[in-house]
């Protein structure tokens, strides 16, 4: 079993739909939980990032930890064409430890 | 500033062939990574390094060797290549605030081992 599971998709909704992206893990250790978005073709880069559990906002983008249930979600309201990527879920033990990524899930989101 | 700049982008190798994947970083970062990613297995951690002269293993460091003589440069070599090295590489920074303040990562390197 993969430390950290997540849906490949592909996921493709409308334009202005609510989306949800989602994540679980085995370690319950993990204490920092970040999301990635990748565009095609480069680098990920930092989307969310979560300690503990919880909510965080940022405009379109929530992101929720529930520790006891190993489950971490990403939501994105009122989703635009400019959205489309692939998100990767990311977490660790500890702020300095390497993270463990899970496999990334493809939107796309049609105008 | 142009952050992780990694070389070539795209590369073909005989099996059997060595070479070297190169990575450089103008952010004065101590910390720099290699993660290889494939289809379905998300990123894969390969080596890293804190400092320079620094460099430990991460979760699939098999064939791969690493060494890190300046901050700004992180080489990693193929020794002898092998198809199930085909993948698409990324070199990763990140400053010494640890994690939760993000990883920049390069454009990465298409590697095909034939």
């Amino acid at each position: 079993q993969k430390e950290v599971e997540q849906d490949p998709g592909p996921l493709s909704v409308p334009e202005g739909a609510i989306v949800s992206l989602n994540c679980t893990y085995s370690n319950s250790a993990f204490q920092y939980f970040m999301w990635y978005r990748q565009y095609s073709r480069k680098g990920p880069e930092l989307l969310m990032y979560t300690y503990s559990s919880g909510n965080k906002e940022d405009g379109r983008f929530t992101a929720q930890v529930d520790k006891s249930s190993k489950y971490i979600s990403l939501f994105i309201r009122d989703s635009q064409p400019s959205d489309s990527a692939t998100y990767l879920c990311a977490m660790s033990v500890n702020n300095n430890n390497d993270m463990r990524f899970g496999a990334g899930t493809r939107l796309t989101v049609k105008p | 500033n142009a952050g992780v700049t990694q070389t070539p982008k795209f590369q073909v190798l005989k099996t059997g062939q060595s070479m070297t994947l190169q990575c450089a970083q103008d952010m004065n970062h101590e910390y720099m990574s290699w993660y290889r990613q494939d289809p379905g297995m998300g990123l894969r951690l390969i080596h890293y390094s804190v400092g320079a002269g620094i460099t430990d293993q991460g979760e699939v460091p098999n064939g791969y060797n690493v060494s890190r003589s300046t901050t700004e440069d992180f080489p990693l070599r193929l020794l002898s290549a092998a198809p199930s090295q085909t993948s698409v590489y990324f070199c990763a920074t990140r400053s010494g605030q640890g994690i939760s303040y993000g990883y920049t990562f390069g454009s990465g390197t298409r590697l095909t081992v034939v």
